[in-house]
């Protein structure tokens, strides 16, 4: 079974600096995708980055990025010039890329916290 | 596009009762998603539908929950007999299954509270 782990409940970033969020995930697959979700207070889930696991180069979003190590099984989200909006729960998810469930793996998050 | 839509959004009800719950997807979208998230955690997969057939079912699904989407619209999730470790955020997410690039889009779920 795939595990998705997100060890820091909790971190905290001033305006304008970065932050990177760190998760680690387990599956015996070779082909996946991996998500990082934005959860506001209150609000519904948003994806904030998609990463495909046969691709090499990191995806990028904006200020979002991502350092995508396969065989490390590691995927962190950086966020670059912090916004107070950016306060959140980020989930770091898996899913096969195989089969017609598309189910996914969440992590137990991380509460962002963005100081003024 | 008008997203998807859950309700109600919040429910209370005392330990023994029936609820159900309604997911709208996003039109034209064929798959449906019911995940269950807990305080302080992220969202379990609980069921899934291909248009109008449940093909995969959770363990954490036990035979109270009961899942149904009928002609591949909306879709329903009921709880019988609740208790209090029923009490959670249950979110409905839908996709467009035609490409391996598929995103799943989420409703602001429903919160359960069980007396």
């Amino acid at each position: 079974a795939q595990t998705v782990t997100q060890s820091q409940p909790e971190m905290s970033v001033q305006e304008a600096e970065t932050v990177t969020l760190s998760c680690t995930y387990d599956t015996s697959e070779s082909d996946y995708y991996l998500f990082w979700y934005k959860q506001p207070p209150s609000r519904q889930m948003i994806l904030v980055i998609r990463q495909e696991a046969y691709k090499q180069q990191n995806a990028t979003e904006n200020r979002f990025s991502v350092n995508f190590q396969k065989a490390a099984k590691s995927f962190s989200l950086k966020i670059s010039d912090s916004q107070l909006g950016d306060a959140a729960m980020y989930f770091c998810a898996y899913r096969r890329s195989a089969g017609a469930n598309s189910k996914l793996t969440f992590g137990k998050g991380i509460t962002l916290s963005v100081r003024p | 596009d008008t997203g998807v839509s859950q309700n109600p959004r919040h429910k209370i009800t005392k330990r023994g009762q029936n609820v159900t719950f309604r997911c709208d997807p996003i039109s034209e979208h064929n798959r449906l998603y019911w995940y269950r998230q807990t305080l302080g955690q992220g969202p379990e997969f609980l069921t899934y539908f291909q248009n109008e057939a449940q093909l995969e079912k959770s363990r954490l699904l036990s035979d109270r929950f009961s899942a149904e989407r009928p002609k591949g619209s909306f879709s329903t999730l009921e709880i019988q007999r609740t208790e209090q470790g029923d009490s959670a955020m249950y979110l409905c997410a839908s996709s467009l299954g035609r490409t391996v690039q598929e995103t799943q889009y989420f409703g602001p779920g429903t919160r359960l509270l069980v007396l």
